[in-house]
């Protein structure tokens, strides 16, 4: 079966940086999406990783490993608004997004 | 400015009586989803359009139903609402359904059963 697993609950402190896990086994891979949920509203696309290594856009950075099935999310300078569900998706060989149940980040001052 | 519209954002339906929820976009995307989200669980996929073409998980309850008259509009039809169909449920688009194409998504409607 397809899997993907990432932490239930994260707690982190206002300025400091945080690290969210994916791990994944999907019938092949066409790409992983990072995306932003806050409470009551819809998903927000972050990031798209398709090759290894690291990509980085401003605050956020997101990793890829294929060969180990895993990535992280990586926020820096963590803010209150910051206080979200973090969700992992990958794309398997039939273009199917394959959804984690995301990791809630609470951001304390 | 609003890319991907649903409506109503909150609908209280009565156990057994049938309800639509409607999406529109404007993005001219291609591909248009329906997903239901339940409290701290994954979005789960119902449907999707590529262009006309329908395609209906399998684990898709045949109590869901949708319809896409053209390219900017979308509906979601559950004939007969059981308690276990409260959820949020969000529609989103996408370019292509290949590669690096992210979903965009609506707000999301939050649907109650009375």
């Amino acid at each position: 079966g397809q899997n993907i697993d990432q932490p239930t609950e994260m707690t982190a402190t206002e300025g400091a940086i945080v690290q969210i896990n994916c791990t994944y086994q999907t019938s092949g891979f066409n790409g992983l999406f990072w995306y932003q949920q806050h409470a009551g509203e819809a998903p927000t696309f972050l990031s798209y990783n398709v090759l290894d290594g690291l990509e980085e856009k401003g605050r956020f950075s997101s990793f890829l490993s294929r060969s180990k099935g895993y990535s992280y999310l990586l926020l820096k300078e963590l803010q209150m608004k910051d206080s979200a569900s973090y969700l992992c998706a990958v794309m398997d060989s039939n273009y199917q997004l394959i959804w984690g149940a995301g990791t809630k980040l609470i951001i304390k001052p | 400015d609003a890319m991907v519209i649903q409506n109503p954002r909150y609908q209280v339906t009565q156990f057994g009586k049938p309800v639509t929820l409607s999406c529109s976009q404007t993005l001219n995307h291609n591909v248009m989803y329906w997903y239901q989200q339940k409290s701290s669980q994954a979005p789960k996929l119902l449907f999707h359009y590529y262009d006309k073409d329908f395609n209906n998980e399998a684990d898709t309850p045949d109590n869901f139903q949708s319809r896409r008259p053209n390219t900017s509009f979308c509906f979601l039809d559950i004939r007969s609402p059981g308690l276990g169909d409260a959820a949020m449920y969000l529609c989103a688009t996408s370019r292509a359904i290949e590669g690096n194409q992210p979903q965009h998504f609506g707000d999301g409607t939050r649907l109650s059963i009375l």
